[in-house]
C-alpha cells in the first residue's frame, strides 16, 4: 500500500525556473493538501482540494498553483521560483465527511532555490 | 483565526527520563479536533493521536499519554521512560469540525526532542 507518494524527493532550482511537484495517493481520498515547512517552523497550508476539479487557497498560496483533474493526483506548480520558496513541501490526503480523520502525509520534497 | 503554540522549541533529556511536550491552542470554534504528529530525523510525518474537543478523557498508549484540558486550552503530550528512538520533532495541530473547515490543519512550531543515551 503506497499511501501518498511525492516526487521528486530533492530538487535544486535556479531563480526564475519553474517546476511541478507531483503528489499521488492510492487511498481514494477526496481531500488533498499541500503544506510547506520552513526551518524551525510548523507546516503551513498552501492549497487544498476537496475533490476532483475543486481547489482553494490556504494560508500561503502566493507563487504557487495547483490543479486536481483526478482523485489521485494533486500537483503543485511553481511558475517563477524565488529563494523564499526554499522549503520542504508535504502533500497530504484524508478521507472525511467531517474533520476527524487524520491526514496521511507523503515523505516530502526538499526544494532549494539558488 | 486559529493558533497553536508550542512554547518549548527544544528539549533535551537523558534516556529513561519522562518528558512532557506542551501545546496551547486558540480557536473560536466550539467543536474541533487536536492532533499530535511525530517527525523523526528521516523527515516523514507520523500521526500519533487525534482528540475530539468533546472528549476530555486522558489517553494512554504504551509509553505515550495525552492530557487534554479544555479549560486551559491545552493538549499536552507525555513520554514516559523516554528512549533514543523518541528523538524527533513533535507537532501539535488543530482543525475545526465545521463543514467548511475541510480538515485544514493549523500546526504549532514544533518541539525538537533529543533523547541522549
Amino acid at each position: 500500500n503506497a499511501g501518498v507518494t511525492q516526487t521528486p524527493k530533492f530538487r535544486i532550482l535556479k531563480i526564475g525556473q519553474s517546476m511541478t511537484l507531483q503528489c499521488t495517493q492510492d487511498m481514494n481520498h477526496n481531500y488533498m493538501y499541500w503544506y510547506r515547512q520552513d526551518p524551525g517552523m510548523g507546516l503551513k497550508l498552501i492549497y487544498y482540494s476537496v475533490g476532483a476539479g475543486i481547489t482553494d487557497k490556504g494560508e500561503v498560496p502566493n507563487g504557487y498553483n495547483v490543479s486536481r483533474s483526478t482523485t489521485e493526483d494533486f500537483p503543485l506548480r511553481l511558475e517563477l521560483a524565488a529563494p523564499s520558496q526554499t522549503s520542504v513541501y508535504f502533500c497530504a490526503s484524508s478521507s472525511q465527511s467531517n474533520s476527524n480523520q487524520p491526514q496521511h502525509f507523503g515523505d516530502g520534497t526538499r526544494l532549494s532555490i539558488l | 483565526a486559529q493558533k497553536v503554540t508550542q512554547a518549548q522549541t527544544e528539549i533535551s533529556v537523558v534516556e529513561k527520563e519522562d518528558v512532557t511536550l506542551d501545546c496551547v491552542y486558540e480557536t473560536r470554534d466550539t467543536t474541533y479536533y487536536l492532533f499530535w504528529y511525530k517527525q523523526p530525523p528521516s523527515g516523514e510525518l507520523v500521526f500519533l493521536i487525534r482528540r475530539n474537543s468533546f472528549d476530555e478523557q486522558n489517553e494512554i498508549s504504551g509509553r505515550y499519554s495525552w492530557n487534554f484540558q479544555k479549560s486551559t486550552s491545552s493538549f499536552n503530550f507525555t513520554i514516559t521512560a523516554s528512549q533514543v528512538v523518541d528523538s524527533a520533532v513533535y507537532f501539535c495541530a488543530l482543525c475545526s469540525a465545521g463543514g467548511t473547515s475541510y480538515g485544514k490543519l493549523t500546526f504549532g512550531q514544533g518541539t525538537i526532542l533529543t533523547v541522549h543515551p
